[in-house]
């Protein structure tokens, strides 16, 4: 299965600043997925990065908020934008693997806006 | 919109006794993947098991197994011999109809007791 690096792994920002969160995957992926984990919630999909073309979106999450970028297939940054208290949650990213392995993802960064 | 559900937000059990942790969901796909992660306080998410939906066989990971009732559309975790180690949030997975996008259950809180 793919080993991925996810940086930073935590962080204490302004209100009002931006934040880019970067995955870096150690092999080619089509598809790679950002999820927003709020305190003592589950994960959420925020979107679906996919190299060559623009993210898709999922509903409450918009481009704006949340831009993505996809430079290859091995690497893609998430930037949390205009940061509010309540942006404070863990961000992860996935990759899909065959289904024998299940989905892999980064360690996660945590996210603290004061 | 698809759905996983676990009615156990938190659950208890004693050091190297058997405890099983519900799952249900929503589907109209006839081949699908389910999976269980398990979330440790390191908030890095680790897959513990998954299960083909097109094989009857019931998965085994060692001290981990799942009873999968694929008309009724459950998929429990059972954890045998449960260890210190196996304390943190448990997480049932399902990837979204004629998607790879993985939808998530609310997870369960599992304490090891010693």
């Amino acid at each position: 299965s793919a080993v991925i690096s996810q940086k930073p792994s935590r962080d204490i920002c302004q209100r009002g600043t931006s934040l880019t969160i970067q995955c870096q995957v150690d092999s080619q992926v089509t598809m790679m997925f950002w999820y927003r984990q709020q305190p003592g919630q589950s994960l959420t999909l925020i979107a679906t990065a996919n190299q060559g073309s623009e993210a898709t979106y999922e509903s409450g999450f918009v481009i704006d908020k949340f831009p993505i970028s996809r430079p290859n297939l091995t690497f893609s940054t998430l930037t949390v934008s205009n940061m509010s208290p309540e942006d404070s949650s863990i961000y992860l990213c996935s990759v899909p693997g065959q289904a024998l392995y299940g989905y892999t993802f980064g360690s996660g960064t945590r996210l603290t806006v004061v | 919109a698809q759905t996983v559900t676990q009615s156990q937000p938190e659950m208890s059990v004693q050091e190297a006794e058997t405890v099983t942790l519900s799952c249900t969901y929503d589907t109209s796909e006839n081949n699908y993947y389910l999976f269980w992660y398990k979330q440790p306080p390191s908030r890095q998410m680790i897959l513990v098991i998954r299960q083909e939906a097109y094989k009857q066989q019931n998965a085994t990971e060692n001290r981990f197994s799942v009873n999968f009732q694929k008309a009724a559309k459950s998929f429990s975790l059972k954890i045998s011999d449960s260890q210190l180690g196996d304390t943190a949030m448990y997480f049932c997975a399902h990837p979204q109809g004629g998607s790879e996008k993985l939808v998530f259950g609310k997870g369960t809180k599992l304490t090891v007791n010693p």
